[in-house]
């Protein structure tokens, strides 16, 4: 119940396309969502982040969706661009008093886009 | 970047030797965390701490122990190193236990022969 799945393994997308990862959990109690971006050799950074009251939240190109009823939440990136090109973790975790901040990550989606 | 070092950056050990990383903050931040990365697996939590001498187990713990005896430094042993626990160790610091304000350091790539 604590797991986070996410899909795809592997993504391409040409640049200019959009870039769609998805992802799904079981626990309801977690109410924050967080996105990662990691770049080869570098720790993972906060990306984009949403709580489970909002059923969208976009900056820049970046735009993360969220459905509460079927408990999954995706990734969209407009006009992918060869920068983009990195390894995305989806995560949850609950925020609340009990909480230490321990996220649990889903298994990863390597992103690249092609010139 | 938040002010994270884990050294050493990259170590080749072998099995049964003991391992230890470290952690070094220079934020203050009271939450500190060991995760490891492994491919399919995404990142996965190791220990955690919520102050000096406050530590507590994650999800894999197993194998590992911690120590915390100052804000700053945060060290993670490996007491007798298996060649299942190579993979890539990141450190991870917070300013408050609500779990959306964590920053990652650059990781430490350790292989167990």
């Amino acid at each position: 119940q604590q797991q986070v799945k996410q899909s795809p393994q592997s993504l391409i997308v040409q640049k200019g396309g959009i870039s769609i990862i998805n992802c799904a959990y079981e626990n309801t109690a977690f109410d924050y969502f967080p996105w990662y971006q990691q770049f080869p050799g570098k720790g993972p950074a906060l990306l984009i982040a949403i709580r489970p009251d909002v059923s969208e939240k976009k900056e820049g190109r970046f735009t993360i969706s969220f459905n509460k009823s079927a408990k999954q939440f995706s990734l969209h990136i407009m006009d992918s661009q060869p920068g983009d090109s990195a390894t995305y973790f989806c995560a949850a975790t609950m925020v609340g008093s009990s909480n230490t901040g321990k996220l649990i990550f889903g298994q990863g989606t390597t992103l690249q886009v092609k010139p | 970047d938040a002010g994270i070092t884990q050294s050493p950056r990259h170590k080749v050990t072998e099995t049964g030797t003991p391992v230890t990383l470290r952690c070094h903050q220079t934020e203050n931040h009271r939450y500190m965390y060991w995760y490891r990365q492994d491919p399919g697996h995404g990142l996965r939590l190791i220990h955690y701490s919520y102050g000096v001498k406050d530590t507590d187990k994650g999800e894999v713990s197993d194998g590992y122990s911690v120590s915390r005896s100052k804000t700053e430094d945060f060290l993670l042993t490996l007491e007798s190193a298996t060649s299942s626990q190579t993979s890539v160790y990141f450190c991870a610091i917070s300013e408050s236990r609500a779990g959306n304000t964590i920053y990652f350091g650059e990781g430490s790539w350790l292989t167990v022969v």
